[in-house]
């Protein structure tokens, strides 16, 4: 059965810092790129981060950059995302997604096909 | 950063009816980086279409999406109740990766 089931989800004050995981089963988790997206109480999607398959490349939105970092461990099949001077605005829920895939050499670009559950981040004092 | 508008916001019909949800770029993208997504209360988006035009796995033949540049439209058909959810279309295939602001599709 193909899933995504994030962790690490919580309160923390603002400022700290926070990891979340994204555990992966039911294909092969090293041929594919990775996404994190969030989403604030009652509003729309918002893209996060993506890393490719092998995390020779990584990419954030503008709201992020330089405060969060996406990794990832093909031998465990995990996703994270390390978020560093966490901001109230960051209460959302985070979801991981899986997106393109690596094929003899080649890219092809996805849709986000596969979304966990969603793990929830509280930033509050 | 490409944006897309999502319209209208919301959208009141009675089961059976036909629903047509709309999404327009600022710039044009290439349609096979267009996706559609549902979404219902405490729950992940599912994929719905990608490629503008292409249902994903298991996706019921009454949603069908259409378009091209920067004008894209998804159709239901025939609402059936479950399908009374928030829509999100999506451009994928670079980053940004950017979302619609939604259309919530509401029970009249």
């Amino acid at each position: 059965q193909v899933q995504l089931v994030e962790s690490g989800g919580g309160v923390v004050q603002p400022g700290r810092s926070l990891r979340l995981s994204c555990a992966a089963s039911g294909f092969t988790f090293s041929s594919y790129a990775m996404h994190w997206v969030r989403q604030a109480p009652g509003k729309g999607l918002e893209w996060v981060a993506a890393i490719s398959y092998d995390g020779s490349n990584k990419y954030y939105a503008d709201s992020v950059k330089g405060r969060f970092a996406i990794s990832r461990d093909n031998s465990e099949n995990t996703l994270y995302l390390q978020m560093n001077s966490l901001r109230a605005e960051d209460t959302t829920v985070y979801y991981c997604a899986r997106g393109g895939y690596y094929d003899s050499g080649a890219y092809y670009s996805n849709a986000f096909d596969i979304w966990g559950q969603g793990t929830m981040v509280t930033v509050s004092s | 950063e490409i944006v897309l508008t999502q319209s209208p916001g919301t959208l009141s019909l009675s089961p059976g009816e036909r629903a047509t949800l709309s999404c327009r770029a600022s710039q044009s993208i290439s349609s096979s980086y267009l996706a559609w997504y549902q979404q219902k209360p405490g729950q992940a988006p599912r994929l719905l279409i990608y490629g503008a035009s292409s249902r994903a796995t298991g996706i019921p033949d009454r949603f069908s999406g259409s378009g091209s540049g920067t004008d894209f439209t998804l159709t239901i058909s025939r609402l059936e109740p479950e399908d009374f959810a928030v829509y999100y279309c999506h451009r994928y295939g670079g980053s940004p990766y950017t979302f619609g602001q939604g259309t919530k599709l509401e029970i009249k």
